[in-house]
């Protein structure tokens, strides 16, 4: 039962442009959320995350936005840079300070010159 | 520098052999995690440690063990690896009481079953 869902395997977006990036979760009780971006022979790295008290988070070019009642969120890169060519994965836990996240399957983002 | 390693990076080994994934922290993190990463399933945690003598059991635990003697390490034992246990291993550590934000992966061991 995959609690977290990116349905997109990949997605390529021109440089300069804005990458979207998706993440559906079933389990209502998660109340905090985040993405992960993983180069490879790499471990993930921790990229900007939100709580479900709000429904907006910016850190420079990325964004995150949080719709609860459609139990969605998403990432928006703007603008892209090639820098940003890795997988990002979409985590979620129940309740600040817990640690154990639940991850997503992962979306491989292609930034093309 | 404060870090984690993962060692072996790499290794291949028979199916029925017992494996040791080794993890060590110098962050003196009380938290620690053993995740695997497989296509189609992103990253699942298999056990997890909120300090020394703690040990608890992910999702995805059967067939794997953990022992935390001390705060630095936390190691991942394959009782009798499978060819399903071939996969890119990934321990993480983090401050007690933290968020996610502050939870730091290893760079990975890829373990090969034959």
């Amino acid at each position: 039962d995959q609690q977290v869902k990116q349905n997109s395997p990949s997605l390529s977006v021109q440089e300069g442009r804005i990458s979207i990036l998706n993440c559906d979760y079933t389990n209502s009780m998660f109340d905090y959320f985040l993405w992960y971006k993983k180069y490879p022979a790499e471990g993930p790295t921790f990229l900007i995350s939100i709580s479900s008290i709000k429904d907006k988070n910016e850190d420079g070019r990325f964004t995150v936005f949080l719709n609860k009642s459609a139990k969605h969120l998403s990432l928006h890169i703007v603008p892209s840079q090639p820098g940003d060519s890795a997988v990002y994965f979409c985590a979620a836990t129940r309740g600040f300070g817990n640690e154990k996240l639940t991850f997503g399957t992962g979306t491989r983002l292609t930034i093309i010159p | 520098d404060a870090e984690i390693t993962q060692s072996p990076r790499h290794k291949i080994t028979e199916t029925g052999r017992q494996v040791t994934l080794a993890c060590h922290q110098t962050w003196n993190h009380n938290n620690m995690f053993w995740y695997r990463q497989d296509l189609g399933h992103g990253l699942r945690l298999i056990h997890y440690s909120y300090g020394v003598q703690d040990t608890n059991k992910g999702e995805v635990s059967d067939g794997y063990s953990v022992s935390r003697s001390n705060t630095e390490d936390l190691p991942l034992t394959l009782e009798s690896a499978a060819s399903s246990q071939t996969s890119v291993y990934f321990c993480a550590s983090s401050d007690q009481g933290g968020s996610g934000n502050t939870i730091y992966f290893g760079e990975g061991s890829w373990l090969t079953v034959v």
